[in-house]
């Protein structure tokens, strides 16, 4: 995994959009940038994959600029629900050519009403 | 529901015991994962198997020992343990294509098992 830099935390109202932001400099030409979304004692659960420029779902959309050094989450009108840690997974080597193997800090999001 | 399950769910085991942690997939998915998740540390991949590539992270010590009889079926065999091994351990699986290699494929993850070491 590319080491990948995250906020530690971030803090949202309901309704609002929320934008987090992951920077991943050592990005090789072969990867993809994945987003988990994980809760207390429960796995991570997928929300969305992209290469370059602009993927949308149903629940996120990820904003990739053309160098791909940094890719951006939205969430659009977040609720208490989306009250859980975000990670920003990137595949590849590191420097040293071993492959890093952790997800990462991920950023703690809290919803308030 | 993602379609991955493991079993138990929870388990507390002595030092000296032996025991293993299930994983089943039901996605027909060709490749499984294992992770480690202590308190406030990341997530750690431990193993993976697929039809791409079989990795094992050099740090896991060998009182770990992965079995992947098919690839519906992942097991942890435990033995020996140490309490800093208490965790939950997920287990994952995805669909890889061809030279889509982890992690740049998407993967479900199961609820976990919480394992307490005494």
């Amino acid at each position: 995994l590319a080491k990948t830099t995250q906020p530690i935390s971030m803090d949202s109202y309901e309704g609002q959009e929320v934008n987090i932001t992951c920077s991943h400099n050592n990005i090789a030409t072969n990867d993809y940038i994945t987003w988990y979304q994980q809760f207390p004692s429960q796995g991570p659960r997928f929300i969305i994959q992209g290469y370059k420029t602009k993927v949308t779902n149903e629940v996120a959309s990820l904003f990739i600029p053309a160098d791909r050094k940094s890719s951006t989450l939205s969430l659009p009108r977040v609720s208490l629900s989306d009250t859980a840690v975000y990670y920003c997974l990137v595949g590849g080597r590191m420097d040293t050519g071993r492959r890093a193997l952790t997800f990462g800090s991920g950023t703690r999001l809290q919803v308030q009403p | 529901e993602t379609g991955v399950t493991q079993t138990p769910r929870h388990l507390v085991m002595g030092m000296t015991n032996k025991k293993s942690l299930k994983c089943e997939q039901h996605l027909g998915h060709n490749a499984m994962y294992w992770y480690k998740q202590s308190a406030k540390k990341p997530l750690e991949l431990m193993f993976v198997y697929s039809l791409e590539e079989r990795v094992e992270n050099n740090s896991v010590p060998s009182r770990f020992s992965p079995e992947c009889p098919n690839s519906s079926h992942l097991f942890l065999h435990l033995h020996t343990l140490q309490p800093e091994d208490s965790a939950l351990y997920l287990c994952a699986s995805s669909q890889v294509a061809s030279g889509r290699a982890y992690p740049n494929n998407e993967q479900f993850f199961g609820p976990g098992t919480r394992l307490t070491v005494l």
